[in-house]
């Protein structure tokens, strides 16, 4: 069954530094997501991407947020210049149908700011 | 705004007990309705989805959930736990309107089944 894949599986950066994580979305799939969980909080919505453009973002994908698809098959979150209060496991999820569709999710990447 | 509350932080249960978790949500609107699960050190995965139609839908590995309107609730019910259904899981909604999918999730219930 194919799945939704991230890469790394752990990340440990200092603050101010940039990271970027790597999703690779299940290939048919058109709707593309990142989500985050900081420890013992709610998942929450980030950013959804659609037809090469951002479609929907929470007011947590501020600036220092970017999403990327560089070619057919990654999606990329850059974090431009991490804070401490980044450190959250970072989910990307994709879908082929939008609302109508359910999202799967990568195993995620925990993202550490030292 | 959207917001789905899962009333259980943390549930205990003996093998064989009955199973039920609360979820309900906050918008008037048409929604979607997923029971996300997250074994130990895997990702989420799909236990079961509402869209439309039977308000009781079944999902994999026995469970169900029973969407209720009037009481804006999605609750996840199991006759039978097993030890392997030790896990968290995940109520998530999202609005048909206005929305591009992104999925609103309650905090989460710890389940812990004892042998």
């Amino acid at each position: 069954e194919p799945e939704v894949t991230q890469t790394p599986s752990h990340q440990v950066t200092q603050m101010g530094q940039e990271v970027i994580l790597r999703c690779v979305p299940i290939s048919n799939h058109l709707y593309f997501y990142w989500y985050r969980q900081i420890l013992g909080q709610k998942v929450e919505f980030l950013v959804s991407f659609y037809n090469n453009e951002i479609s929907e973002k929470s007011e947590i994908f501020d600036d220092q947020f970017s999403v990327e698809r560089p070619d057919g098959s990654n999606f990329t979150l850059k974090i431009r210049s991490t804070k401490l209060e980044d450190s959250a496991m970072y989910f990307c999820a994709s879908g082929a149908g939008g609302t109508r569709d359910t999202q799967y999710f990568g195993p995620g990447t925990r993202l550490t700011v030292l | 705004a959207q917001s789905v509350s899962q009333h259980n932080h943390h549930v205990i249960l003996s093998e064989a007990a009955s199973l039920e978790l609360g979820c309900n949500y906050s918008y008037g609107g048409t929604v979607n309705l997923f029971w996300y699960v997250q074994y130990p050190g895997q990702h989420l995965q799909l236990l079961l989805k509402y869209f439309s139609g039977d308000p009781l839908v079944k999902g994999i590995k026995g469970f169900e959930a029973e969407f209720i309107k009037s009481k804006f609730s999605f609750n996840l019910r199991k006759p039978s736990v097993q030890w392997s259904d030790t896990a968290e899981y995940f109520c998530a909604v999202n609005a048909l309107q206005g929305s591009q999918g992104n999925l609103i999730f309650g905090k989460g219930t710890k389940l812990s089944v004892k042998p």
